[in-house]
């Protein structure tokens, strides 16, 4: 299995300002993913992320809004820009494994806030 | 549009139950088809998983069965024990294309009593 570790766990932000949140993977992998969910829904896919290529935008989510890093196979950075009160949610990482065609791990999440 | 649609949204099931948890799929092109357990302030995690090609998988206490021809798959917790109080995610992907992305049902939040 992969552990992923996001930072911070949770944040309390001004609307206006942006937060980058960090995911840590403590192994190489080819495809990390950023999720939304919103608290007691159902995650929704923001985009995917490959080292060395620009991250692949889900329909109703846009780079300007959530630009995201891939400087390598192990690290990425997801960040929520100019935010408003309809950001806040929870945010999830998820890699998969080299040689894991399917399995997908997650980081805990960060609960954000905006007020 | 929801591809994956989930229920019900919530369960409660006594101790030593069963308890059972419907999907249902519209995209043909699903071919992997994962249960995810997530617990409070936790991200989720993979429980068990089915292809196509089979009609039904046990791992332990947890069972999926598979209906291609309805396109239809359900969760079965065998035994079920207050640990298993969580939310469950139904999820389905296409392996050979698409990327690989998960599509995620809405969710059960699954309370066992005592």
């Amino acid at each position: 299995s992969a552990v992923i570790s996001q930072k911070p766990s949770r944040d309390i932000c001004q609307r206006g300002t942006s937060l980058t949140i960090q995911c840590q993977v403590d192994s190489q992998v080819t495809m990390m993913f950023w999720y939304r969910q919103q608290p007691g829904q159902s995650l929704t896919l923001i985009a995917t992320a490959n080292q060395g290529s620009e991250a692949t935008y889900e329909s109703g989510f846009v780079i300007d809004k959530f630009p995201i890093s891939r400087p390598n196979l192990t690290f990425s950075t997801l960040t929520v820009s100019n935010m408003s009160p309809e950001d806040s949610s929870i945010y999830l990482c998820s890699a998969r494994p080299p040689g894991r065609r399917t399995e997908a791990f997650f980081g805990q999440g960060t609960r954000l806030t905006v007020v | 549009q929801q591809q994956v649609k989930q229920s019900p949204q919530s369960l409660i099931v006594q101790k030593g139950g069963i308890s059972i948890i419907n999907c249902a799929y519209e995209n043909t092109a699903f071919d992997y088809f994962p249960w995810y357990q997530q617990f409070p302030g936790k991200g989720p995690a993979l429980l068990i998983a089915i292809r196509p090609d089979v009609s039904e998988k046990k791992e332990g206490r947890f069972t999926i069965s598979f209906n291609k021809s309805a396109k239809q798959f359900s969760l079965h917790i065998m035994d079920s024990q207050p640990g298993d109080s969580a939310t469950y995610f139904c999820a389905a992907s296409e392996i050979t294309g698409g990327g690989n992305k998960l599509t995620f049902g809405t969710g059960t939040q699954l309370k066992v009593e005592l």
